[in-house]
C-alpha cells in the first residue's frame, strides 16, 4: 500500500522556535508537496520539490523554508514559528506526467499550534 | 495565472438527493488535468475523480460524476443520490504541467462544506 507519512500528527510549539515538519514517501516519487489548510481559504501551496535538492516557491512561502537531501524525504521548516502559522499542513507526493487519476498522494496531516 | 475558485462555501442536501458542487478554473494551459477531493472531518484526502483536458467524455466513478464544460472552464462536480456519509468538505483542484512538465504542481479550491440532512 503506497504511504506518505507526516513524522507529527499533533505539535504545540513557542512562538520563537524552530519547527521541523518531516514528510516521508515510499513510492520513488519525483514530486512532493506542502500545503497549508485554513478555514475559508482551502488549501495553499507554500513549497514544491521536483528533485531532490530542488524546489520551487508555491502561493505563500514567506516564513518557510524546504528541505530535500534525499528523494522520500520532504522537510518544512519554520525558522522562527509565529502564531499566524497555527494550521494544519498536508504533504503530498506524486509522480510527474502522464496525468491520469489517483497519482497524487497525501499524508494525514500535521496540525500544528503556535503559542 | 492558474487559479481554482469554488463559490458554495456550505450547502445542504437532503439524503438520496443529487447535489452539484461548483467549480471554475482559469489557466493558460492546453493540457491540465481537473481533480475533485473529499475531506472528511478526520482531515484524510480521498480522492473521488479526475478530468483530462483532453478527455471527450465527462468522467464518472460510482455516484461521482464530472459536468466537464471546456469552453466555459468548469468542471462541477455531481453526486448523485447522497449519503449520509457524503457529510464532509470537498475540494477542486487543477494539475498543470510546469516547464518541461517537470513540475505538475497542483493548486486548489477554497472547499465546499457539504452537509446531507436525513
Amino acid at each position: 500500500d503506497v504511504k506518505v507519512t507526516q513524522s507529527s500528527r499533533y505539535l504545540v510549539k513557542r512562538t520563537g522556535e524552530k519547527v521541523f515538519l518531516e514528510c516521508v514517501q515510499d513510492m520513488d516519487h519525483e514530486n512532493m508537496f506542502w500545503y497549508r489548510q485554513d478555514p475559508g481559504l482551502g488549501l495553499r501551496l507554500i513549497y514544491f520539490s521536483y528533485d531532490v535538492k530542488m524546489k520551487e516557491k508555491g502561493d505563500i512561502p514567506e516564513g518557510y523554508s524546504v528541505s530535500r537531501e534525499k528523494k522520500e524525504r520532504f522537510s518544512l521548516i519554520l525558522e522562527s514559528a509565529s502564531t499566524n502559522q497555527t494550521s494544519m499542513y498536508l504533504c503530498a507526493s506524486s509522480s510527474p506526467g502522464p496525468y491520469s487519476g489517483n497519482t497524487i498522494y497525501f499524508g494525514e496531516g500535521s496540525w500544528l499550534t503556535v503559542v | 495565472a492558474q487559479k481554482i475558485t469554488q463559490t458554495q462555501p456550505g450547502m445542504f442536501v437532503q439524503e438520496k438527493e443529487a447535489v452539484t458542487l461548483d467549480c471554475t478554473y482559469d489557466t493558460s494551459d492546453q493540457s491540465y488535468g481537473l481533480f475533485w477531493y473529499k475531506q472528511p472531518s478526520s482531515g484524510e484526502m480521498i480522492f473521488l475523480i479526475y478530468q483530462g483536458s483532453y478527455d471527450e467524455q465527462n468522467a464518472t466513478e460510482g455516484r461521482y460524476s464530472l459536468n466537464f464544460q471546456k469552453a466555459r472552464k468548469s468542471a462541477n462536480l455531481v453526486i448523485s443520490a447522497s449519503q449520509l456519509g457524503d457529510s464532509a468538505m470537498y475540494f477542486c483542484a487543477m494539475r498543470e504541467a510546469g516547464r518541461g512538465g517537470a513540475t505538475n504542481k497542483l493548486i486548489f479550491g477554497t472547499g465546499t462544506l457539504l452537509a446531507v440532512q436525513p
